[in-house]
């Protein structure tokens, strides 16, 4: 079974700085690894999807990498800002294997404060 | 954009009712899901469909059945409500092909009595 690790839990920090988020998983056989934000009480929205051919994605101030040997992606944010704050949760959907088409394997999520 | 409408964003229901949470998808997604989030337990699947009548139980399938009889929608089913079913319910869509990744809804509330 896919496991799927966020380090850290919860991150506050000061507005402008540069962050590194991560997120490990244990099954390097996957399809693609997506980025996702959730706002308190919110549903969750699509940052960016890295697929398992691809070294990184950009959007903005968000850079998403991933190193599929290793089982490590990483999402930076650059010059962060309040706006910021809220969940960040790593997920991946691992190769087709009978019935686990299509779904993916959650992190916990890191927890983002960014303060003025 | 890909929309993902979950038909109730808060429910209070009462012990023992049957519960319907409905979604629907409007980009002829394959694939839908059901998840429930509770603090400390991150989002656990219910139960996933990759075909219109197709289905299979996620981690979690106990108390919950599903219907898709329509390619756009996914309806998750509560046959009696306990409180021990109080969560946040997130439906996803994604294609089968998985270009663009899953899109979630807004998510349902749902508090039982």
């Amino acid at each position: 079974k896919q496991e799927v690790t966020q380090i850290p839990a919860a991150l506050s920090v000061p507005e402008g700085e540069n962050l590194v988020l991560n997120c490990s998983f244990t099954d390097s056989a996957i399809y693609n690894l997506q980025w996702f934000r959730q706002d308190p009480g919110k549903g969750l929205t699509s940052l960016l999807l890295i697929q398992s051919s691809q070294r990184e994605q950009t959007s903005g101030r968000l850079n998403a990498s991933l190193d599929k040997s290793s089982g490590r992606s990483t999402l930076y944010i650059a010059a962060s800002q309040p706006g910021d704050s809220a969940t960040y949760l790593c997920a991946v959907r691992l190769e087709y294997r009978g019935s686990t088409l299509g779904r993916l394997y959650f992190g916990r999520g890191t927890q983002l404060t960014v303060w003025p | 954009d890909v929309k993902v409408t979950q038909s109730s964003r808060y429910l209070v229901k009462r012990t023992g009712e049957k519960v319907f949470l409905e979604c629907v998808q409007d980009m002829d997604h394959e694939n839908m899901f059901w998840y429930r989030q509770d603090p400390g337990l991150g989002l656990r699947l219910i139960y996933f469909s990759y075909d219109v009548k197709m289905k299979e139980k996620g981690d979690i399938p106990e108390g919950y059945s599903v219907s898709r009889e329509k390619k756009e929608r996914f309806s998750l089913i509560l046959e009696s409500a306990s409180t021990n079913q109080t969560s946040m319910y997130l439906c996803a869509s994604s294609s089968g092909v998985d270009i663009y990744g899953y899109t979630f809804g807004s998510g349902t509330r749902l508090t039982v009595v």
